[in-house]
């Protein structure tokens, strides 16, 4: 399944398949992103991190890809499992800024 | 996260009165955050602190004080509080640097009434 950052912002996915959930993000000047996880009634959780030096960095499960030339980052989740299901929001930070930017998420619901 | 601990988790209160949210962190952390999260926003954030001396305002500061009282602990206050400051309310820690990540405590749910 794949989402379309802000403007789809439900995601229904069969468990075990490939879960893709995208963000655009608005300024060109960012050069680091971070992908969260926010469970209902929990904080976020850091799940990974980018620099705009790098186009994809792996994690366990996890894939984040950036495209700077569209201001596009994507997050991809493996075999997505039902712990899997929560919000996910990316966060960009602009050179020489020292406050992160955040989304506004994309519900995911792994269906068993 | 366990290492940024909330206080209160939930809390009721009417317009007009004073309230503290509390912050405390086991992670060691010089730099320290508080964002408010509303329905259909990103979180924004209201104030930052570099070191105990150190007080910055963020995009939406205005109702709000801060208090640095140690490294590990970092309050929020409301003077006087108002409907529309009514939203969950998340603290935030991370270590020097620019390419370092945030890590949020479980969040405090304010209501005004």
């Amino acid at each position: 399944g794949e989402s379309v950052g802000l403007h789809l912002p439900t995601l229904s996915v069969q468990e075990g398949d490939n879960s893709i959930i995208n963000c655009a993000y608005s300024n060109s000047a960012s050069d680091y992103f971070i992908w969260y996880k926010q469970e209902s009634g929990k904080g976020p959780q850091f799940i990974i991190d980018i620099r705009s030096n790098m186009d994809k960095r792996q994690g366990q499960r996890v894939t984040v890809l950036l495209n700077k030339t569209v201001k596009h980052l994507s997050l991809q989740i493996a075999a997505t499992q039902p712990g899997d299901s929560a919000v996910y929001f990316c966060a960009e930070k602009r050179v020489g800024g020292n406050q992160f930017y955040f989304g506004t998420g994309t519900s995911l619901t792994v269906i068993p | 996260d366990a290492d940024v601990t909330q206080t209160p988790r939930n809390r009721i209160t009417k317009t007009g009165k004073r309230i503290m949210l509390e912050c405390s962190q086991t992670k060691g952390h010089d730099r320290m955050y508080w964002y408010r999260q509303d329905p259909g926003l990103g979180l924004r954030l209201i104030y930052y602190s570099f070191d105990v001396k150190d007080i910055n305002k963020g995009e939406i500061s205005d109702g709000y004080s801060v208090s640095r009282q140690a490294q590990a602990k970092f309050s929020l206050s409301l003077e006087s509080a108002i409907p529309n400051q009514t939203a969950l309310y998340f603290c935030a820690t991370s270590e020097q640097g620019f390419f370092q990540p945030q890590h949020f405590g479980d969040g405090t749910r304010l209501s005004i009434l």
